[in-house]
């Protein structure tokens, strides 16, 4: 089976960095995904890691390194619309999507 | 219309009662998807349907009971539902077949109530 661990809730500041980690246990890892959701609204894409290294795409950057099982979500420059939570998803070989639980991450004036 | 939408997007029902959830993508995608979504858990699968089959049921109730007609069109079923599956119910749609490595997209959801 697949377990995915993310905090629950982080507070930073607009203007601020802030980093929302997301570690995993799986077999036959197939990439990992980050997706945004705010409240009320539906999940929408963010990233896709499935070699290591840093992807960047803007304000957002993604981590992923697989022998650690270990991902983080960077975000740069907070503003208050990045107020939302953040779901990390593996993929596995022969199995769908399993989500995490998600961080809801409030940015502060 | 673009993506995926969902209607209705709040729903109140009775135990007894028996209703619909629609979901309807553009994007010409092969696989569909229901998740239901509830507070603080993560989003749990509940059924897939690839090229119009149903590929997967994840140990979900009788009380559920999904319909895909055509690729485009995905219908969930509710039945002498329980407090309990008070929850937000999301559809998506992938371009590839389960398993697959392409991104999912979203409806916004049917927020459904049960008293």
């Amino acid at each position: 089976g697949q377990n995915i661990d993310q905090p629950t809730e982080m507070t930073a500041t607009e203007g601020a960095i802030v980093q929302i980690n997301c570690t995993y246990q799986t077999s036959g890892f197939n990439g990992l995904f980050w997706y945004q959701q705010h409240a009320g609204e539906a999940p929408t894409f963010l990233s896709y890691n499935v070699l290591d290294g840093l992807e960047e795409k803007g304000r957002f950057s993604s981590f992923l390194s697989r022998s650690k099982g270990y991902s983080y979500l960077l975000l740069k420059e907070l503003q208050m619309k990045d107020s939302a939570s953040y779901l990390c998803a593996v993929g596995a070989y022969g199995q769908n999507f399993v989500f995490g639980p998600g961080t809801r991450l409030s940015v502060l004036p | 219309e673009t993506g995926v939408t969902q209607t209705p997007r709040h729903l109140v029902m009775g135990m007894t009662n028996k209703k619909s959830l629609k979901c309807e993508q553009h994007l010409g995608h092969n696989a569909m998807y229901w998740y239901k979504q509830s507070a603080k858990k993560p989003l749990e699968l509940m059924f897939v349907y690839s090229l119009e089959e149903r590929v997967e049921n994840n140990s979900v109730p009788s009380r559920f009971s999904p319909e895909c007609p055509n690729s485009s069109h995905l219908f969930l079923h509710l039945h002498t539902l329980q407090p309990e599956d008070s929850a937000l119910y999301l559809c998506a749609s992938s371009q590839d077949r389960p398993p697959h490595t392409g991104e999912l997209f979203f409806g916004e959801g049917s927020r459904l109530t049960v008293l």
